[in-house]
């Protein structure tokens, strides 16, 4: 079964500063991965997605993530974060055709971030 | 992007009482899905269907049933609310099945508190 670890439970940045949230799956080949981010009191809006190819993908507004297949990782980055960025982080991961998980997502436990004027 | 449908938003209800959560969506697409979060939690599956008349049971165990009559359309009920149904409920649709991109589009959710 798939899974997907966000070690971080929390997570403050200034300003201005760069962020990498972490993202850890676990899963027999290589799987779909995506980065969500929910508002308080607000359902999920995709950031970004991964199915093929380029290992570093580009989201909406300004973020990006990087495939590590070595490193079981897709770590979101963005090089300068913004007031309106602090909102919860999910990472997600979904099983390539074929078997029971077939069209089902799995998501981290979230990271919530908090940015410092 | 899919435009999908979540009322009420927020629901306050006795034990008890029989409820409906609507979710709609008007981008055809042939999955949905019904996810329950609590209070900076992870999210977990209650309730997929790929189709008309296709519903099936999600990882997490709810007592909760679904229904799919029409595409658009996946309602949620609860026969009989408990305070352990306080959470919130989350809807979600993507496109069709064999459709290789298939990331899930969300609701805003629904909130309900049963007292």
């Amino acid at each position: 079964a798939q899974s997907v670890t966000q070690p971080d439970i929390h997570i403050t940045v200034s300003e201005g500063a760069s962020l990498e949230l972490r993202c850890n799956y676990s899963y027999g080949a290589t799987p779909y991965l995506f980065w969500y981010v929910q508002s308080p009191g607000q359902g999920l809006q995709l950031l970004l997605k991964y199915f093929s190819g380029d290992t570093l993908v580009q989201g909406i507004k300004g973020f990006e993530a990087e495939f590590k297949r070595s490193q079981s990782s897709f770590n979101l980055r963005k090089p300068s974060v913004h007031w309106s960025d602090a909102a919860e982080y999910f990472c997600a991961v979904g099983a390539r055709a074929g078997g029971t998980s077939y069209g089902k997502l799995t998501f981290g436990q979230g990271t919530i971030l908090t940015v410092h004027p | 992007e899919a435009d999908i449908y979540q009322t009420p938003r927020y629901l306050v209800i006795g034990t008890g009482k029989k409820i409906t959560l609507e979710c709609s969506q008007t981008m055809g697409h042939d999955k949905m899905y019904w996810y329950q979060q609590d209070p900076g939690m992870e999210l977990h599956l209650i309730h997929y269907s790929y189709g008309v008349n296709s519903t099936e049971k999600g990882d997490l165990s709810s007592e909760s049933t679904v229904s799919r009559i029409r595409t658009e359309h996946f309602p949620l009920t609860l026969e009989s609310a408990r305070p352990s149904h306080t959470s919130q409920y989350l809807c979600a649709s993507s496109p069709k099945v064999g459709d290789v991109s298939y990331e899930q589009y969300f609701g805003p959710g629904t909130r309900l508190t049963v007292t």
